[in-house]
């Protein structure tokens, strides 16, 4: 039974289209975090959500936009999709906001930009 | 500003050799600290972690990190390594900075 679990494993699209990426955990955590892994594997936060509202949003550009439907969910929205998009995305969860048990993260989604 | 550095982003050993993984962070306050491993392909998968108390924390496949609050230091080493411990390893920093920091990561890669 997957912790959490994100779908699609693998994506690839176009420039200028928008796709979607969706996390879901099963572990009854209060927050969930999306993290960029660029091509040399540095993992970089975007965005957290503690029981459906966002604490942490860095610099990330608004054509990405968070949505959390409730505390086991948090879906990640991008819109005009770009060639530097291209990476692979990671949802985690953890049972509280200061992470201070650590992460339980998802599998990832290899998304690709051609 | 909290920050993780791993010192070697590459670190090739030989099967059955030891190895030590270096992990130094920046910070004045009381951290959390925690290894990860990511094998290809795959996920995160937490490895360890420091919370309180003793500072030698060991994991269920032979590794063990120290915490050195004078160096801020959290070394990962393993007497004895394994094929299967080819992987990538992320040390990460959390200060209730509600995030976790993680350094570059160290790919490990053991030659038989």
């Amino acid at each position: 039974d997957t912790a959490v679990s994100q779908t699609p494993k693998y994506l690839v699209t176009q420039m200028g289209n928008d796709k979607s990426i969706k996390c879901e955990q099963n572990l009854g955590h209060d927050t969930m975090y999306w993290y960029k892994q660029d091509s040399k594997k540095f993992l970089k936060i975007m965005f957290s959500y503690n029981n459906k509202e966002l604490i942490i949003n860095e610099t990330v550009p608004n054509r990405f936009s968070p949505k959390s439907p409730d505390k086991a969910h948090l879906n990640l929205h991008i819109n005009s999709l770009e060639l530097g998009d291209s990476a692979v995305y990671f949802c985690a969860s953890s049972q509280d906001p200061r992470a201070a048990y650590g992460y339980t993260f998802g599998s990832g989604t290899r998304l690709t930009v051609v | 500003a909290q920050s993780v550095t791993q010192l070697d982003s590459q670190v090739p050993v030989f099967e059955e050799a030891p190895v030590e993984l270096r992990c130094n962070y920046s910070s004045s306050v009381s951290v959390y600290l925690f290894w990860y491993v990511q094998y290809p392909n795959q996920g995160l998968q937490l490895l360890l972690k420091y919370l309180s108390g003793s500072t030698l924390v060991k994991s269920i496949n032979g590794f063990e990190a120290e915490f050195n609050k004078s160096q801020t230091s959290f070394h990962l080493r393993k007497p004895s390594v394994h094929i299967s411990d080819t992987a990538e390893y992320f040390c990460a920093v959390s200060l209730g900075a509600q995030k976790l920091v993680f350094g570059q990561g160290t790919r490990l890669t053991i030659n038989p």
